[in-house]
């Protein structure tokens, strides 16, 4: 089966430019997460979707970063303004099963470079 | 915060199997323990995951203790390509709870 598939790969930008991430999950996954991951860390969870609704977006900071999943399928992750802290990897995955007795699949992540 | 402590790298003999230790000493009665590695530049890849008994898939197996304190991932047979950042994460079954991942062990395979 395809994977999950994230674009851009690669993304430099300016502080306080704006950012989109786009992330197609495997087909039939109902759940869908973004992680970010600074060099050196583990990826740390920003939100989590089940179809098109938010379960869980506590570590969202929503003063910049903003998410959506449009019809329960593809998904885009946006940063505005950005700031230089915002340099990491982020990171796209989907779930078969809410529970998730089957694990995860990521993507290759977008890397985020802000100057 | 993650709820597992993990050496921070270790090193392993190509050939040779590997065997990385994970202490989750608070893990509950309805968490599983799953294991991801991550490859430089790559997303973190499931491998494999138990609630009490040893599991093995082909990619390794996983030894948990009787008092599921404690566990082991075991690359029998340890390559160059399995040079990766190995996460022990402990998750509930049931629930939304995510996946959250510590700093791992570093996994060096040397020729």
């Amino acid at each position: 089966e395809a994977g999950v598939a994230q674009s851009p790969r690669y993304k430099i930008i300016e502080k306080r430019q704006s950012v989109a991430f786009w992330c197609n999950p495997i087909s039939g996954h109902a759940t869908l997460y973004w992680y970010q991951q600074i060099l050196g860390q583990g990826p740390k969870l920003l939100i989590q979707f089940q179809n098109n609704g938010v379960v869980d977006d506590s570590q969202l900071p929503k003063d910049r970063f903003s998410a959506e999943r449009l019809k329960g399928v593809d998904s885009t992750l946006k940063i505005q303004p950005a700031k230089l802290e915002d340099s990491a990897v982020y990171l796209c995955a989907s779930s078969l099963e809410r529970t998730g007795s089957i694990g995860y699949t990521f993507g290759s992540g977008t890397r985020l470079t802000v100057v | 915060d993650a709820k597992t402590t993990q050496p921070p790298s270790m090193d392993c003999a190509e050939g040779r199997a590997a065997n990385l230790p994970c202490n989750h000493s608070t893990i509950s009665g309805n968490e599983y323990v799953y294991w991801y590695r991550q490859i430089h530049s790559q997303g973190p890849q499931y491998i494999i995951h138990g609630l009490k008994n040893n599991e093995t898939n082909e990619m390794a197996s996983l030894i948990i203790t009787e008092d599921r304190k404690s566990s082991t991932l075991i690359l029998p047979h340890a390559t160059l390509r399995d040079t990766a950042v190995y996460y022990c994460i402990v998750r509930a079954y049931s629930g939304n709870t995510p996946l959250v991942f510590g700093k791992g062990t570093r996994l060096s395979v040397i020729a």
